[in-house]
């Protein structure tokens, strides 16, 4: 399957700070790229959708001012959590799909490891 | 809209027993992807399987099996002869099907905590 990865793996930040995550597409182009977020024991909410070239796509009651995300080229997509607070401290996963897939393979999303964030 | 329920939230077994984790989803798309990924402590997911709407042919990978019934909608993720490695989230996810490029999003279910224990 496709790779993804993500850096950094775990971040520690002081409150009011910004932080910035990385997601790398490594054997593939990913025109398309989603941020999700999982809080300890549920399951993941996605909170946009990454489209290279253009605006990403944020899903309802995700403030695009606090999390802004940037595609700027079709292997890799940032996150920036800015002026972080405690309440933003969860784990963030990204995913790409692979468009040049065929039978139905482009429809899967591979996932990167994730970054644990902790605000203090 | 899309939904996906995955009714057990915990499940225990011992090393070699098999295991059997529900999926039932709700699309009004007749064309859609059902997926399930596995989700070890590490954090990273970990995809499994995907299945096309129209393929209802069950597949066995190694110890994994997969039972896709569409008159009940459900796509039941069993794990033959379990072992402690096995031990993780495992998480089932829909979408639906459009053309290559556009997006598509993934609906997952709450996901099923599976433990294993020797």
């Amino acid at each position: 399957g496709a790779v993804v990865s993500q850096h950094p793996s775990w971040v520690i930040c002081k409150s009011g700070t910004s932080v910035k995550i990385e997601c790398r597409s490594l054997d593939f182009q990913a025109t398309t790229m989603f941020w999700y977020r999982q809080f300890p024991k549920q399951s993941l909410m996605l909170m946009a959708t990454s489209n290279e070239g253009s605006k990403a796509t944020y899903e309802q009651g995700v403030e695009k001012d606090k999390f802004l995300i940037n595609h700027a080229s079709l292997t890799l997509s940032t996150l920036t959590v800015t002026s972080a607070h405690p309440e933003d401290s969860s784990f963030y996963i990204c995913s790409a799909r692979d468009p040049t897939s065929t039978r139905g393979r482009q429809e899967t999303q591979y996932f990167g490891p994730g970054t644990r964030l902790l605000v203090l | 809209a899309q939904k996906v329920t995955q009714a057990q939230t915990e499940i225990s077994v011992v090393e070699k027993e098999d295991v059997t984790l529900d999926c039932v989803y709700e699309t009004r798309d007749t064309t859609y992807y059902l997926f399930w990924y596995k989700q070890p402590p590490s954090g990273e997911l970990v995809f499994l399987i995907r299945r096309n709407s129209f393929d209802e042919q069950n597949e066995i990978s190694g110890r994994y099996s997969w039972n896709f019934q569409k008159s009940t909608s459900s796509f039941n993720f069993t794990i033959t002869a379990s072992q402690v490695v096995d031990s993780a989230v495992y998480f089932c996810a829909l979408s639906e099907a459009r053309r290559s490029g556009a997006n598509s999003k993934l609906t997952f279910g709450k996901g099923i905590t599976l433990s294993v224990r020797p």
